[in-house]
């Protein structure tokens, strides 16, 4: 079945390190790719997306995700984290065609002062 | 901009009753998006609204469940009756065709 993978779902970290997780999905065609973040007690809020054109895409907050097409990958990056970014984070794609938002299953991410 | 608002916020009911939730989607948007968020798991979509028309319902439980999205602006989803695996925060969403989804702050269902 079509799907979208995360890994590590809860991942502790001090602040001011460094943060990746990763997204991989199973859709074969061109695909349009977002992560959200959730903070706690919020509602869902998209933190970057992409669409075409340059693969390294800068969202809000400092984070980053890097699109591998070969790899079909979309993991997110934020070099050195913050309290304030302790939150669940998902990754969604839409497929080209279908219009469907799929998610993965998230990452509990809790960042230590 | 007004975002999505959804109604209520919280729900107690017991096994086998009714419930009704009720979603304002932000003016413009075609596409209307019901999820199912259970604790610790990603959104599920129930179901999907372009305009007023249904274009995936593949994970709605039809036997429950059932939306409608009237005129193609507010829309709502009803369980009846509940079972205790219904418990969950249902979200609704919306947004331009192929595009990011805007989120309500969702309703949390307890069936007890």
């Amino acid at each position: 079945a079509q799907s979208v993978s995360q890994h590590n779902h809860h991942v502790i970290l001090s602040e001011a390190a460094s943060l990746e997780l990763g997204c991989n999905y199973s859709y074969g065609g061109t695909v349009n790719l977002f992560w959200y973040v959730q903070y706690p007690g919020q509602h869902l809020q998209l933190l970057l997306k992409y669409f075409s054109g340059d693969p390294l895409v800068k969202g809000i907050k400092g984070f980053e995700a890097e699109f591998i097409k070969s790899k079909f990958s979309f993991n997110l990056r934020k070099p050195s984290v913050q309290w304030s970014d302790t939150a669940e984070y998902f990754c969604a794609v839409i497929p080209w065609g279908n219009n469907r938002l799929a998610f993965g299953k998230g990452n509990q991410v809790v960042v230590i002062p | 901009e007004a975002g999505v608002a959804q109604s209520p916020r919280y729900k107690i009911i017991e096994k086998r009753q009714s419930v009704a939730f009720w979603c304002n989607p932000i003016s413009g948007h075609a596409t209307l998006y019901w999820y199912q968020q259970i604790l610790g798991q990603g959104p599920k979509l129930l179901i999907q609204f372009q305009n007023n028309g249904v274009v995936d319902d593949s994970q709605l439980p039809k036997d429950r469940f059932s939306a409608e999205r009237l005129k193609g602006v507010d829309s709502t989803l009803k369980i009846q009756p509940a079972k205790l695996e219904d418990s969950a925060v249902y979200l609704c969403a919306s947004g331009e065709t192929n595009t990011e989804a805007f989120f309500g702050q969702g309703t949390r269902l307890t069936v007890v």
